[in-house]
């Protein structure tokens, strides 16, 4: 089975500051990759996703993600935290056969005025 | 609008009343499965359908059941409730896997068993 790991349950940033959120996977061939963010009370909503061209993706909100396939890695990051970023995220991966969706265990996000 | 509705958002029961968990969706997806959230665990799958008539079984699928009768819902069913399936529930769908599988989410619904 797959499995994501997201290194770090809780980060804070100021707000201005960059967004590291961190997510490793274990595959020997690059699975399909995605970030979703969950704001308080309601479901995830894609932040961006890995469609096997460009390892450098590009989200909504100013959110991107680079896939290094030497590093089975595929952070997310953001130049300049604002207060709305705050929410849970998460990464999540797929083989995209037998459509099994493999999630993270989030990282909350705070961001400090 | 396109989206994903679950009802009920809030529920709470007891131990071993029969509970169902609707799930809809108007996107004509074929692919819908079910989440349960719990803290520090992320999402966990416990079903998922690839299209009507076809489902299988995610990494949680002990004391759920669930169909797909129409390509439209896919509803959760819960025959004996216990206290360890209370939890946030999230139905998702899209219309296939790999690249183009980004999964839609409903709302959540929280459940109680007590």
């Amino acid at each position: 089975a797959q499995s994501v790991t997201q290194l770090g349950s809780h980060v804070s940033v100021s707000e201005g500051a960059l967004v590291l959120l961190r997510c490793n996977y274990s595959s020997s061939v690059p699975p399909y990759l995605f970030w979703y963010v969950q704001y308080p009370n309601q479901g995830l909503q894609l932040l961006l996703k890995y469609t096997s061209a460009a390892t450098l993706v590009k989200g909504i909100n100013g959110f991107e993600a680079e896939l290094k396939k030497s590093e089975t890695s595929f952070h997310l990051t953001k130049p300049s935290a604002h207060m709305s970023d705050a929410a849970e995220y998460f990464c999540a991966v797929t083989l995209g056969t037998g459509n099994q969706f493999y999630f993270g265990t989030g990282t909350s996000l705070t961001v400090i005025p | 609008e396109a989206q994903v509705t679950q009802n009920p958002r809030y529920l709470i029961t007891v131990t071993g009343k029969k509970l169902t968990v609707t799930c809809s969706q108007n996107m004509n997806h074929e692919y819908m499965s079910w989440y349960r959230q719990d803290p520090g665990l992320g999402l966990r799958q416990i079903y998922y359908s690839m299209n009507v008539e076809v489902t299988d079984k995610g990494d949680v699928p002990e004391g759920y059941k669930v169909s797909r009768k129409e390509k439209r819902n896919f509803p959760l069913i819960l025959e004996s409730p216990s206290p360890n399936q209370t939890s946030l529930y999230f139905c998702a769908s899209s219309f296939g896997w790999g690249s183009t599988g980004e999964l839609f989410f409903g709302e959540g619904s929280r459940l109680t068993v007590l």
